[in-house]
């Protein structure tokens, strides 16, 4: 069955710095991967999508890559500040399974420290 | 649009009592997505809905959970009787396609006494 894994449960950066967080899936081919943030009590918020063919998306101060053979995608926030402070999903359809819905991974904490 | 909405945004309830958990999903999307996240299993897709149609239930733990979609603007998703173990935060997403962007409501928390 498909698995999907993000790097760790909780990571803690300085302020400023770039914050790198990991997402790696196995036992299918995504068709495309999303990320979320999550702040405590709210829902998920969509930041991200980027398809398996291209290699890397920008938006802002965020940068998302897709490695489809390392079945890896890596999330970057650059200049992280206290506000970026949150929990981050990846998100992953189906692929070739039939399904048509989307699988989350559990999430890692990100606490950038002022 | 005001995004999704789901009531109530707290529930406390004991054991064995029905509970309802209510959402109305962003105008014009097709696509309704129940789900529960727990710190153990994170974010669970439960069931979801296309056009008002189940779709996909396989995610729904067991008999004691039930979800409607009686027209495009409104979904339930029942627990009857409802056990401790059920205890979590429940989350609405409504989007245009099943795979695309989902827009999540801010949940309903719920704990089973």
């Amino acid at each position: 069955s498909q698995k999907i894994e993000q790097n760790s449960e909780a990571l803690n950066i300085q302020e400023g710095k770039t914050a790198t967080l990991t997402c790696n899936y196995t036992n299918y081919s995504p068709a495309y991967l999303q990320w979320y943030r999550q702040d405590p009590g709210r829902g998920p918020v969509f930041l991200l999508l980027i398809r398996e063919n291209e290699k890397e998306k920008r938006k802002e101060r965020l940068k998302v890559t897709f490695d489809t053979t390392l079945k890896q995608s890596l999330f970057h926030i650059t200049a992280s500040q206290p506000a970026d402070s949150a929990t981050y999903l990846c998100a992953l359809d189906a692929g070739g399974t039939g399904a048509n819905n989307l699988f989350f991974g559990t999430g890692t904490r990100l606490t950038v420290i002022p | 649009d005001a995004g999704v909405i789901q009531s109530p945004r707290h529930e406390v309830t004991e054991m064995g009592q029905e509970v309802t958990l209510r959402c109305k999903p962003i105008s014009g999307h097709d696509y309704l997505f129940w789900y529960r996240q727990t710190m153990m299993r994170g974010l669970e897709l439960l069931i979801y809905f296309n056009n008002n149609v189940p779709i996909d239930d396989s995610g729904m733990p067991e008999d004691r959970f039930s979800a409607k979609m009686p027209n495009a603007s409104f979904s339930t998703l029942k627990i009857q009787p409802s056990e401790p173990r059920d205890s979590a935060v429940y989350f609405c997403a409504s989007s245009l396609s099943p795979q695309e962007t989902q827009y999540f409501g801010p949940g309903t928390r719920l704990l089973v006494l």
